[in-house]
């Protein structure tokens, strides 16, 4: 079946830039997301990328996606305390019947 | 509309006791799907509808599953005769359709369910 991947845990001190990176193996993905899941809270989608799309910015937030590689990330400029949360990536396509399948969340640690 | 919601956000209960949790999803999202969290792990995709058609199940929803959309709103997922491996965070979600934007998925809270 098809996988997602990240790394478990990021730590960056308050006001730099968080990178946070994700790998997947569904060649036919059509959509990626990023979602936000705080402490005792559901999950927040915090933005998407269409598959034909390299790069997509949202105020504080940069997607970069490299469909060669399979490569998606997702960059967090100027990181607050408020961003301390896990991120979960997800990819949708024909390879998974468009089901979302997720990776197990980086959990992002905002170092004072 | 206020989203997705789910009730209810914490059930405790007995082994071997039966529990059925409740969502109500966006109201014009034909998709609601039912996912599984435990710590440290991503969403695990139990089930899902389009309408009040159960399209696909889980391999990992065992017998004691049972998930239901009468009317193509609402949904239940019943777990019968729960073991303490069935305590996790039941999501669920619903989206409005199958291409383009309209597969955004939107997330309830979650219910907790604790088993002892």
């Amino acid at each position: 079946g098809e996988d997602v991947e990240q790394s478990l845990f990021l730590s960056v001190r308050e006001g730099d830039s968080s990178v946070i990176n994700c790998t997947y193996t569904d060649s036919s993905s059509t959509y990626l997301y990023w979602y936000k899941q705080e402490p005792g809270a559901g999950l927040q989608l915090l933005t998407y990328i269409f598959s034909n799309m390299d790069m997509k910015q949202d105020q504080r937030l940069t997607v970069l996606l490299n469909k060669k590689d399979k490569h998606l990330s997702l960059r967090i400029a100027d990181t607050q305390t408020g961003d301390s949360a896990i991120y979960f990536c997800a990819e949708s396509g024909l390879g998974s019947n468009y089901q979302l399948i997720w990776g197990a969340g980086t959990k992002l640690i905002i170092k004072p | 509309d206020t989203g997705v919601s789910q009730d209810p956000r914490h059930k405790i209960t007995k082994r071997g006791q039966n529990v059925t949790f409740r969502c109500d999803p966006i109201s014009e999202h034909n998709r609601l799907y039912w996912y599984r969290q435990t710590l440290g792990q991503g969403p695990e995709f139990l089930t899902y509808f389009q309408n009040e058609a159960q399209l696909e199940k889980s391999r990992l929803l065992s017998d004691r599953f049972s998930a239901e959309r009468p009317k193509g709103s609402f949904s239940t997922l019943e777990i019968q005769r729960t073991e303490q491996g069935d305590s996790a965070m039941y999501l669920c979600a619903s989206s409005l359709g199958l291409t383009g934007r309209d597969t955004e998925a939107f997330f309830g809270q979650g219910t907790r369910l604790t088993v002892v």
